[in-house]
């Protein structure tokens, strides 16, 4: 079956915009993960959601972030008022119930270029 | 709190000869472990993972990782290297930590390089 599939695959957009990236899951798994992955912080764990509730947003690096679900399978992740500090990869990974010690299954990425 | 260290940020061994990457872990539960590779522009997909039961785990590829609670060690070993292995190698713990799952805690990674 298809796997975790990211959109867009590069978004370059220029410091202050607004940009939304696209995370379509495995089919039928309950949890699904953001992560981003930059040269100076290595790959940092942002938030979870099972189903449509994330239990903790402590993750996400400021309030310009911002994550939803709905109908429990697509996700997007919101950056508001981009800054140079925000280009990265941004990853997403799903689980089939979000117990401790699934296997998380990753997609492509989103590279995000903030000029 | 979970951290993970991996020592060596690039490691090079010769094609045929054996792969050891090093990853200690810290955590205030009973930590599950994973070992990701991950290729040029590529997602992360999974080598192997520990959660419970035998502290050997074989994965894909002939790689093979051993849980060492008393070292609080889960080192990557393959015994002989192939130009394919190539890629960079990321270590990960996760835990219970009592408010649902967590997402993986990552170390920063291992470039493998492999010499012909």
């Amino acid at each position: 079956g298809a796997g975790v599939s990211q959109s867009p695959s590069n978004k370059v957009t220029e410091k202050g915009k607004d940009v939304e990236l696209r995370c379509d899951p495995i089919s039928g798994h309950t949890a699904l993960y953001w992560y981003r992955q930059s040269l100076g912080q290595g790959l940092e764990f942002l938030i979870y959601f099972q189903g449509n509730s994330a239990p903790d947003k402590s993750g996400l690096p400021s309030d310009r972030f911002s994550a939803e679900r709905t109908g429990g399978s697509v996700s997007t992740l919101t950056i508001q008022r981009t800054q140079q500090e925000d280009s990265a990869v941004y990853l997403c990974a799903s689980s089939l119930d979000g117990r401790p010690g699934e296997t998380q299954y990753f997609g492509p990425g989103t590279r995000l270029l903030v000029l | 709190a979970q951290s993970v260290t991996q020592l060596g940020s690039h490691v090079s061994v010769s094609e045929g000869a054996l792969v050891l990457l090093r990853c200690n872990y810290s955590s205030s539960v009973p930590p599950y472990l994973f070992w990701y590779v991950q290729y040029p522009n590529q997602g992360l997909q999974l080598l192997l993972k520990y959660t419970t039961g035998a502290t050997l785990v074989k994965g894909i590829n002939g790689f093979e990782a051993e849980f060492k609670k008393s070292e609080t060690s889960f080192h990557l070993t393959k015994p002989s290297a192939h130009m394919s292995d190539a890629a960079e190698y990321f270590c990960a713990v996760s835990g219970y930590s009592g408010g649902g799952a967590d997402g993986l805690t990552f170390g920063k990674g291992t470039h493998l390089i492999i010499q012909p």
